[in-house]
């Protein structure tokens, strides 16, 4: 099946800091997700990009599909973005029945300190 | 409803005895998943409904895991004869349609003693 890896595993950053973190999977993908797991367990969706460049606020993501990557920007950080952060594939591969389930890569665990 | 439910958020059971989860997905949503989420991990995918089709089932990690799901509503994840390798966050997650983008509930934490 499709394997996901992220990195960096951790980082720490001050407040205010930017950040990026990396998603790199090994088959084509018909959907990635990012998304933010609070330190409560709640998943939050940040983006569902497949390809191309979304922004949110201080959030933006890029994925290059035809080079199987995708970047998560974080700017001005602050402390509530403390948390895990996961990106999630499906691969356009999978076919049948399998059509639609996330794999997810093992995830980067941000800490902002103030 | 606002989005997906899960109920119970907690579950403590002894070791042997069966549990049933639930999952009320996102109104109008026809895919629904469960995914279960190890201490540290990230989430492994165990089965996927989609309207009326045969479900996925091929991320079940034993026969003593099933799932059933009402034409497109509610789904319930039974874990029968309990063991403490089950110990984990049960989440569930729908989606419109099959990969489109999926909303998580806040998960069942399954603790077997």
């Amino acid at each position: 099946g499709i394997q996901v890896e992220q990195s960096p595993p951790d980082l720490i950053l001050q407040e205010g800091a930017n950040s990026t973190l990396r998603c790199n999977f090994s088959d084509s993908v018909n959907n990635l997700q990012w998304f933010h797991q609070n330190p409560w367990g709640q998943l939050i969706n940040l983006f569902y990009i497949p390809s191309g460049t979304k922004q949110n606020g201080r959030l933006s993501a890029t994925t290059v599909a035809t080079e199987r990557y995708s970047l998560l920007y974080i700017s001005s950080s602050q402390t509530t973005d403390s948390g895990v952060y996961f990106c999630a594939v499906n691969s356009e591969n999978a076919g049948g029945t399998s059509y639609g389930k996330l794999t997810f890569g093992q995830g980067t665990i941000l800490t902002v300190h103030p | 409803g606002a989005g997906v439910s899960q109920s119970p958020s907690n579950k403590v059971t002894e070791k042997g005895k069966d549990v049933e989860l639930r999952c009320d997905p996102i109104s109008g949503h026809t895919a629904l998943y469960w995914y279960r989420q190890r201490l540290g991990q990230g989430l492994e995918f165990l089965i996927y409904f989609q309207g009326n089709s045969a479900p996925d089932k091929s991320g079940l990690p034993s026969d003593r895991f099933s799932a059933e799901r009402t034409g497109e509503s509610v789904s319930t994840l039974t874990i029968q004869r309990t063991q403490q390798e089950d110990s984990a966050v049960y989440l569930c997650a729908s989606s419109f349609r099959g990969n489109y983008e999926q909303y998580f509930g806040p998960g069942t934490r399954l603790t077997v003693t």
